[in-house]
């Protein structure tokens, strides 16, 4: 399984773009790489994944590196709600999810 | 919207005692998995199951066992509750071969 690297925590402000950054250097060729969130008292939820493209939905995007060694987590306006431990996973399909730390987002208003 | 239901939110149970922890998915997914999460040590995985009747162990099986009888449930099974079992555990749900995992609101244990 791929390693991950992600800071331990980051702080933001409400309303500004948040950057979450991942370092995976082992990922293997058909990993894709996934990120999920947890909220406090919750379980984790899925947020976005890619394989090499950039990619968007309506949570987030994710910004692949060329080289795919390392991919970011783009929160456009963080608010109040997006507080929450993000993980990064490079995972292939059929694969089992295995969680790092994480990055603990807090946001400020 | 697919649904990952465990039955117990808060439990408490004594040491020794035979806990099961039950979790239903209604998207007919094949895959299941049993994770815990501990302050500093994030999620780890138990068990996972392919398909009915189908488990293999994860990182931290010991002390754990599972049951897939059919499809839409996985049971976690702790033979003997012991007091370093206390935790929360998520269980999950997704299709075969498919990239998003749905996971259960989680079950906390205390084991007295």
């Amino acid at each position: 399984d791929a390693k991950t690297t992600q800071p331990n925590s980051m702080e933001s402000n409400e309303e500004e773009p948040v950057h979450l950054p991942c370092n995976h250097s082992t990922i293997s060729g058909t990993d894709y790489i996934h990120w999920y969130r947890q909220l406090p008292s919750q379980g984790p939820e899925y947020v976005i994944h890619g394989l090499t493209s950039n990619v968007n939905n309506r949570m987030a995007s994710l910004a692949i590196a060329e080289d795919r060694k390392s991919s970011t987590l783009i929160l456009h306006r963080a608010t109040l709600r997006d507080a929450a431990v993000y993980y990064c996973i490079p995972l292939n399909q059929g694969g089992k999810l295995i969680f790092g730390q994480g990055t603990e987002l807090s946001v400020k208003p | 919207d697919v649904k990952v239901t465990q039955s117990s939110r808060y439990l408490v149970k004594r040491t020794g005692e035979k806990v099961f922890l039950e979790c239903v998915q209604d998207m007919d997914h094949e895959n299941m998995f049993w994770y815990r999460q501990d302050p500093g040590l994030g999620l780890r995985l138990i068990y996972f199951s392919y398909d009915v009747k189908m488990k293999e162990k994860g990182d931290i099986p010991e002390g754990y066992s599972v049951s897939r009888e059919k499809k839409e449930r996985f049971s976690l099974i702790l033979e003997s509750a012991s007091t370093n079992q206390t935790s929360m555990y998520l269980c999950a749900s997704r299709r075969q071969g498919g990239n998003t995992i749905y996971f259960g609101e989680g079950s906390w244990l205390t084991v007295v």
